[in-house]
């Protein structure tokens, strides 16, 4: 059984970095075609897909947040972390992390979700 | 603004059967075949109930299916249940030089009246 869990801080500060950490079990992210991404929604908004990191440690971004973005493995510990650099109000979401198996960014298994707020 | 265009909303009674409409560009949903439909209850994740344009998950219901013609993907829901009223986003795979990234609709709520 595939389950992925997010954890992390629930308020964040502008400008701070958010981490973001993903917790799974159920699969192995060092077998072949296996991925881990994170979507995000703003509240009353549709999703938006972050990042994406596969077996190999191939990783791609939004490219419209490419530059604030970092995503890592540690398949030992069968977690994935995110990282969002310079956060702002706008970045308020829940924020998903979903696994992908040979399936081309598409999520076949999602985490419940972490409500992140931004604000001062 | 969504990269992908669906219906704000659309409705049906039990046992109808609804269409949602999803509309890219070339550079995505008719560029490929790596569209796929969620479903999203209030408060809870998104639901993989389409891949791959037409392929179902293993457990979804075969009263969901799914189809493309040119830039606009379909989701068709028969035999509408209450249970169905939700929120239905679609996305795709899209490409450009070596950028790969997936865009998704502004979502459609569905309402079984």
């Amino acid at each position: 059984q595939i389950t992925l869990k997010e954890s992390g801080p629930t308020l964040v500060k502008p400008t701070q970095t958010l981490t973001l950490t993903c917790t799974f079990s159920g699969f192995s992210l060092s077998t072949s075609g296996v991925g881990v991404g994170w979507i995000r929604q703003p509240p009353g908004k549709a999703l938006e897909w972050l990042a994406l990191i596969y077996w190999n440690d191939d990783k791609r971004y939004s490219p419209s947040l490419k530059s604030r973005l970092t995503i890592t493995k540690d398949t030992s510990k069968n977690q994935v972390v995110l990282t969002m650099t310079n956060m702002d109000p706008v970045d308020t979401a829940t924020y998903y992390c979903a696994h992908t198996d040979q399936l081309l960014f598409q999520f076949d298994y999602w985490g419940q979700g972490t409500l992140v707020t931004v604000s001062s | 603004q969504s990269a992908l265009t669906q219906p704000a909303s659309v409705s049906g009674s039990p046992g109808q059967s609804i269409t949602i409409s999803c509309t890219g560009t070339s550079s995505d949903v008719g560029g490929y075949n790596y569209v796929s439909w969620y479903q999203q209850h209030p408060g809870k994740a998104p639901k993989l109930m389409i891949y791959d344009v037409s392929n179902r998950p293993s457990g979804v219901s075969n009263r969901f299916s799914g189809s493309k013609s040119g830039n606009t993907a379909s989701l068709t829901i028969s035999g509408l249940q209450a249970e169905d009223e939700a929120d239905y986003y679609c996305s795709s795979y899209t490409s450009s030089s070596t950028l790969e990234n997936v865009v998704f609709g502004g979502g459609t709520k569905l309402t079984v009246l």
